[in-house]
């Protein structure tokens, strides 16, 4: 089946800093989703991304659908200490198949 | 709306011991339902899923078992315990109709073998 790969796999950033992590894959996705796990916690659903191109905004987080549909983008401005936790990209095919995720610290 | 409920949300078992891990969807019907295993500091594995009662699909060969004996239950088993099989186990429901539904979470199983 169709896997996505995410990079980096860590993310040390400084509080109000930005960063981007990347969800990619080698062939084209139907749609991507992105979800968030604190510490301790269980994922928590953020957004999903169907069409080519596609932009879509949360507060600090912007989330990006490549053109081709073969990667995704979620971006973060000014990072918080909320901020921390992993985030994963997933392709949903009805089996919900998780890129390995982008552990997120963040440094006061 | 709909609540998924897990339990027990800690559970220590020694190698060989049986494991039955319980998960329940309430006020939806004929949900998605998922088991993920996830190691300390890992991605998520999908062991199984099921699209109606009495359907699972496995994505990983190993010791583990799951059924389904109603709409809105899923039953993760296995009859003898290995090492390997600590992790923090995570049932999640997805609405059935498409796959522009996202995936929800119950509050996971941490489970340590000893």
């Amino acid at each position: 089946g169709q896997q996505v790969m995410q990079i980096p796999q860590y993310q040390h950033v400084q509080e109000g800093e930005d960063f981007t992590t990347y969800c990619n894959s080698s062939t084209t996705l139907s749609n991507i989703q992105w979800y968030k796990q604190r510490p301790g916690g269980h994922p928590v659903f953020l957004i999903q991304l169907v069409k080519s191109g596609e932009v879509k905004k949360q507060k600090r987080l912007t989330f990006q659908f490549g053109e081709a549909k073969k990667n995704s983008s979620l971006h973060i401005t000014a990072t918080q200490t909320t901020d921390v936790g992993t985030y994963f990209c997933a392709l949903n095919d009805y089996k919900l198949s998780f890129g390995a995720g982008t552990t997120v610290t963040v440094r006061a | 709306s709909q609540t998924i409920h897990q339990w027990p949300a800690t559970l220590v078992q020694p190698v060989g011991s049986p494991l039955s891990l319980e998960c329940t969807v309430e006020g939806t019907s004929n949900p998605n339902l998922y088991w993920y295993r996830q190691a300390a500091g890992r991605g998520l594995q999908l062991l199984f899923y099921s699209v109606g009662i009495g359907q699972i699909s496995s994505e990983v060969p190993q010791n583990l078992s799951a059924s389904r004996p109603q709409d809105r239950q899923f039953i993760l088993s296995s009859k003898k315990l290995l090492l390997s099989d600590s992790g923090f186990y995570l049932c999640a429901w997805m609405n059935g109709a498409g796959i522009d539904s996202p995936l929800h979470f119950g509050n996971g199983t941490r489970l340590t073998v000893t």
